[in-house]
């Protein structure tokens, strides 16, 4: 089955700096990879996803690059806020008949520091 | 965007009870539905499938008998735990992506925190 990582476990930058979020995959078949974030006792959020025809796709501060030689993907995010601070995962399925469900990576707990 | 509702948000039973947890896609319809589990600092688990008019289908190492699933309607997906023990305490949370989408974008619902005492 599908298997993703993720790093780094904990990231800690100043406000106003960017944060980089990397995860790698390990079926090839998976075509599908969203990002969440979830704050303490609440559900995933999703805030972008991106699609194996697709290299990178931007919303405001929020960014996602994809290597699919490679096997993996990246989230960006600039100009970071208080508000930015929570737990990011990466997530990948494969899409086509059916719903899948996601394997996720072990998250990421984003503080931003004022 | 898409609403994802489930009911209760937090449930204290007894060990040995059944509680049940309902998942309801709000503005959307949802053929598919997902259960997943987290730990405490840890991350989203699959447990199954939830398919709407036939049986859920189970993450290798999920008890069927345990976690029962059923899909009655478009919009709504019930998870009970039977006979629960203190090692089914967890954050139970669900997903469905929209029926007739092209993706599988799926959203969540809020989760809903069992604690067995």
């Amino acid at each position: 089955g599908e298997n993703v990582e993720q790093h780094p476990s904990t990231l800690s930058v100043q406000e106003g700096d960017s944060a980089v979020i990397k995860c790698t995959y390990s079926d090839s078949a998976s075509n599908y990879f969203p990002w969440y974030k979830q704050e303490l006792g609440k559900g995933p959020q999703l805030i972008i996803d991106i699609r194996s025809n697709v290299g990178e796709k931007k919303d405001q501060r929020i960014a996602v690059t994809l290597n699919k030689t490679a096997k993996h993907f990246s989230l960006h995010i600039t100009e970071t806020q208080p508000e930015d601070s929570a737990v990011y995962f990466c997530a990948a399925s494969k899409e086509g008949g059916g719903a899948d469900g996601l394997t996720f990576g072990k998250g990421t707990h984003l503080i931003i520091q004022p | 965007g898409a609403v994802v509702s489930q009911h209760p948000s937090r449930v204290i039973c007894k060990s040995g009870t059944s509680v049940k947890i309902e998942c309801r896609s709000l503005d959307f319809q949802a053929t598919t539905m997902f259960w997943y589990r987290q730990f405490p600092k840890k991350s989203l688990m699959l447990m199954a499938t939830s398919n709407e008019g036939s049986k859920a289908t189970y993450e290798q190492g999920v008890e069927k008998d345990k976690f029962l699933i059923n899909h009655a309607s478009l919009t709504l997906s019930t998870l009970t735990v039977t006979s629960a023990h203190p090692e089914d305490s967890s954050f139970y949370i669900c997903s469905a992506p929209p029926s007739g989408t092209s993706g599988h974008t799926q959203y969540f619902g809020p989760g809903t925190r069992l604690t067995v005492l």
